[in-house]
């Protein structure tokens, strides 16, 4: 399973766009990158997935370079809303999956 | 049902007593997760179950966690002679098709005093 390496924590103000980084330096080829937010007391929420290049939904947009070897999470003009958890998942099909401690967002009125 | 359902949100239990956490996935969805979480920390994974099997069962701590889904539906997840390091928050997922499209329910918490 591809290690995922992402800041422990980043803050941010109201209406700004936050950009959020994972290495994932041994991704496979068979690998994709998954994102998910957690708000207190709730579980983990899917948030967007992608293979390689740029991915965009109605949340956020998936940032994929060439190599795959990392991927951007970014969110448009955050709300205090947006205050949670983000975790960055590589891997494939179904196995084990490790979360790790993922990135503190803090979004500061 | 719409979501992932897990029984009791709270549990709190006396040390050495058994508790069971129950889990209903999401109906049609094949792979069913339990992870756990403990204060400020991220997601441990326990076991995953397809169908009825356990495939990996490689994340339970001790002899004392265990697992079943029946019909390939309802999981419970039983832990015998609690301790004090087991106190935290019990999550399960249900995934069909997706790659890692996991969807996770509230979670248990378990208290053990």
């Amino acid at each position: 399973l591809a290690k995922t390496t992402q800041p422990i924590s980043m803050d941010s103000y109201e209406g700004q766009e936050v950009n959020i980084t994972c290495s994932h330096n041994n991704i496979a080829t068979n690998d994709y990158i998954t994102w998910y937010q957690q708000f207190p007391s709730q579980g983990p929420r899917f948030i967007i997935q992608g293979y390689k290049t740029k991915v965009t939904n109605e949340v956020a947009s998936l940032f994929i370079p060439a190599d795959r070897k990392s991927s951007t999470l970014s969110l448009p003009r955050v709300s205090l809303s947006d205050t949670a958890v983000y975790y960055c998942l590589v891997g494939e099909g179904y196995q084990k999956v490790t979360f790790g401690i993922g990135t503190k967002l803090q979004v500061i009125p | 049902g719409a979501g992932v359902s897990q029984s009791p949100s709270n549990k709190v239990t006396e040390k050495g007593k058994d508790v069971e956490l129950r889990c209903d996935p999401i109906s049609g969805h094949t792979a069913l997760y339990w992870y756990r979480q403990s204060l400020g920390q991220g997601l441990e994974f326990l076991i995953y179950f397809q169908g009825n099997s356990a495939p990996d069962k490689s994340g339970l701590p001790s002899d004392r966690f265990s697992a079943e889904r029946t019909g390939g539906s309802v999981s419970t997840l039983t832990i015998q002679r609690t301790q004090q390091e087991d106190s935290a928050v019990y999550l399960c997922a249900s995934s069909q098709g997706q790659v890692h499209g996991y969807t996770f329910g509230s979670g248990t918490r378990l208290t053990v005093v």
